[in-house]
């Protein structure tokens, strides 16, 4: 089973901020917080991943908390093309271990 | 960055017919990958996993002698749904996950869309 929690949907104006919330409070010390999004009829993609730390790339960037129990995805300029499902996995960062996902934020960006 | 291909995109099967979906890490060596299945509306699931070389571990639920995964090499492995129905029909994702990827992650095919008529 998935052990995040993430809202079902959000909506976004194109060109604001989406910021998307995880809850993950049963997370492992050594698991890390991965989140994938899916375009409709299309595989996962990668966004981004962190374990401690806030991270940021050229996509996005990932707040977690202190006690790691949450997490934010943050898209800091939404375009058209950024609709799409959007998972929050916890996992171990061994090639072995497969991702398991949940239901995902449906996240709409409108003009 | 590390891409993972899928083949064929899409497939239309007469029912009691079998089908081979080919999974293939184009830049990295996967030692393990992954098969999942997702219905219309519904989130990923994950039907296997398979080593290379070594027989495929299989969800509970998932029939073995019905989704047949070979993973022969490295870069390679296949998912023949055998004896299809249109039960089977839905999208079938793959991800590959292993060394020299250069980041900690898995990465997924484009998906197959399978639709048993």
């Amino acid at each position: 089973d998935a052990k995040t929690t993430q809202p079902t949907s959000m909506d976004c104006a194109e060109g604001r901020a989406a910021n998307l919330p995880c809850n993950h409070s049963t997370i492992s010390g050594n698991e890390y917080v991965y989140w994938y999004r899916q375009i409709h009829s299309q595989g996962p993609q990668y966004i981004i991943h962190g374990l401690k730390n806030n991270e940021t790339n050229e996509m996005a960037s990932l707040i977690i908390t202190e006690d790691r129990k949450s997490s934010t995805l943050i898209l800091p300029h939404a375009t058209l093309r950024d609709t799409a499902v959007y998972y929050c996995i916890v996992s171990l960062n061994q090639a072995g271990t497969a991702l398991i996902f949940g239901k995902g934020t449906t996240l709409s960006v409108s003009s | 960055g590390a891409v993972v291909s899928q083949h064929p995109s899409w497939v239309i099967c007469k029912s009691g017919t079998s089908v081979k979906i080919e999974c293939r890490s184009l830049d990295f060596q996967a030692t393990t990958m992954f098969w999942y299945r997702q219905f219309p509306k519904q989130s990923l699931m994950l039907m296997a996993t398979s080593n290379e070389g070594s027989k495929a571990t299989y969800e509970q639920g998932v029939e073995k002698d019905k989704f047949l995964i070979n993973h022969a090499s490295l870069t390679l492995s296949t998912l023949t749904v055998t004896s299809a129905h249109p039960e089977d029909s839905s999208f079938y994702i793959c991800s590959a996950s292993g060394q020299g990827a250069g980041r900690p992650k898995a990465f997924f095919g484009q998906g197959t869309r399978l639709t048993v008529v």
